[in-house]
């Protein structure tokens, strides 16, 4: 299978910062997500971006498939952005499997 | 329902009891996915169902480990003889169909405890 690799693994901010999350991944893929989850331990789905970039409030990302990396910016970041945050990848010719990074773990203080 | 819906949320078993976790995908959804997380870690890949296909088992971790799913909806893993390194969070996701262009949906997971 494919390795993923996140960094950084552990980051603390001071609300309102921005940020940036990497993640890389060893092989192409055709389906590459990002995921929040919160200190409850629910997995939020933020985005399905195999290539290109998109925009959701202050989240955004981008990857760039043929450099096989990708990246979650987070602005004017706020204590609700807390928790872990996993990318996962999916080769096209392996259907079956996501595999995740070992996530980065974000502290957002007020 | 809504969301992937998975039962119970909580299990607390003794060690060498069997124990039976559901996963009820969202409606429509062929693919589905089970994955476990041990405490501080990622995700562990176990099981994918597509629709009528055989499925994955390449992640189940001992033959203790099996699922089903029924009617191409609803999932059961069942873990028999539990041992205390099955404790873990086992996490279940659905998606529309099993190709390059279809989110994953994360239930809110079934914390199990064996002692």
């Amino acid at each position: 299978g494919i390795q993923v690799e996140q960094s950084p693994p552990d980051l603390i901010l001071q609300e309102g910062a921005n940020s940036t999350l990497r993640c890389n991944f060893s092989d192409s893929v055709n389906n590459l997500q990002w995921f929040h989850q919160n200190p409850w331990g629910q997995l939020i789905n933020l985005f399905y971006i195999p290539s290109g970039t998109k925009q959701n409030g202050r989240l955004s990302a981008t990857t760039v498939a043929t450099e096989r990396y990708s990246l979650l910016y987070i602005s004017s970041s706020q204590t609700t952005d807390s928790g872990v945050y996993f990318c996962a990848a999916r080769t096209g010719y392996n259907f079956n499997k996501f595999y995740f990074g070992s996530g980065t773990k974000l502290n957002v203080k007020p | 329902g809504a969301g992937v819906s998975q039962s119970p949320s909580n299990k607390v078993t003794e060690k060498g009891k069997d124990v039976e976790l559901r996963c009820d995908p969202i409606s429509g959804h062929t693919a589905l996915y089970w994955y476990r997380q041990s405490l501080g870690q990622g995700l562990e890949f176990l099981i994918y169902f597509q629709g009528n296909s055989a499925p994955d088992k390449s992640g189940l971790p001992s033959d203790r480990f099996s699922a089903e799913r029924t009617g191409g909806s609803v999932s059961t893993l069942t873990i028999q003889r539990t041992q205390q390194e099955d404790s873990a969070v086992y996490l279940c996701a659905s998606s529309l169909v099993g190709g390059a262009g279809s989110p994953l949906h994360f239930g809110n997971g079934t914390r199990l405890t064996v002692t």
